[in-house]
């Protein structure tokens, strides 16, 4: 079946300016997350959501960035006022429910800050 | 907080070699853990997870990790490697219990590992 999908694959914007990035994921799955990859570092946690809970929201490392889940089903997530340090792969994945259960990942979006 | 540890940057073996990959994890309490690999341009796919049980568990392609409780360890091992196993291999923790952060996997930096045929 379909796995979860991100798009765009890759985004490069100057800084300063806004940017969207969009998961979709797998049908019937209730947790969604959001994971940001660096250059030399691990995957960092950003934000979950689960069902029609309010998201945790604790791993955003500012005020600039957001994230909102429509209908308990796609997600996006914005950066405003781009800066470099936000040049990283950023991730999605989507588990059956939340918890501890298996994420699944989608292929990520590279988003690159000149 | 939970931190994971992955003692090789990077792993260079001929084919038919055997593999053992480190991963240490830090946590005051019981962890769910998992290994994750992500072949060349492709996405995260799970390898194999340990809950409960059996501390030795066998997952995808021939792989599997041990967990020691004692060493807060769950090293990835497969006896024989293949030139299709390059690939970059995270080990990753999340508490075992329910509750706020239970959710947040932890990842450790990443493994590569380069097999020459």
């Amino acid at each position: 079946g379909a796995g979860v999908s991100q798009s765009p694959s890759n985004k490069v914007t100057e800084k300063g300016k806004d940017v969207e990035l969009r998961c979709d994921p797998i049908s019937g799955h209730t947790a969604l997350y959001w994971y940001r990859q660096s250059l030399g570092q691990g995957l960092e946690f950003l934000i979950y959501f689960q069902g029609n809970s309010a998201p945790d929201k604790s791993g955003l490392p500012s005020d600039r960035f957001s994230a909102e889940r429509t209908g308990g089903s796609v997600s996006t997530l914005t950066i405003q006022r781009t800066q470099q340090e936000d040049s990283a792969v950023y991730l999605c994945a989507s588990s059956l429910r939340g918890g501890n259960q298996p994420q699944h990942f989608g292929d990520g979006t590279r988003l690159s800050i000149l | 907080a939970q931190s994971v540890s992955q003692h090789n940057h990077h792993v260079i073996l001929s084919e038919a070699a055997s593999l053992e990959l480190g991963c240490n994890y830090s946590y005051g309490g019981t962890v769910n853990l998992f290994w994750y690999v992500q072949y060349p341009g492709q996405h995260l796919q799970l390898l194999l997870k340990y809950f409960s049980g059996d501390p030795l568990v066998k997952g995808i392609k021939g792989f599997e990790a041990e967990f020691i409780k004692s060493k807060f360890s769950f090293n990835l091992r497969k006896p024989s490697v293949q030139w299709s196993d390059t690939a970059e291999y995270f080990c990753a923790v999340i508490p075992a219990y329910s509750g706020a952060g239970s959710y947040q996997l932890t990842f450790g930096k990443g493994t590569k590992l380069s097999v020459i045929p």
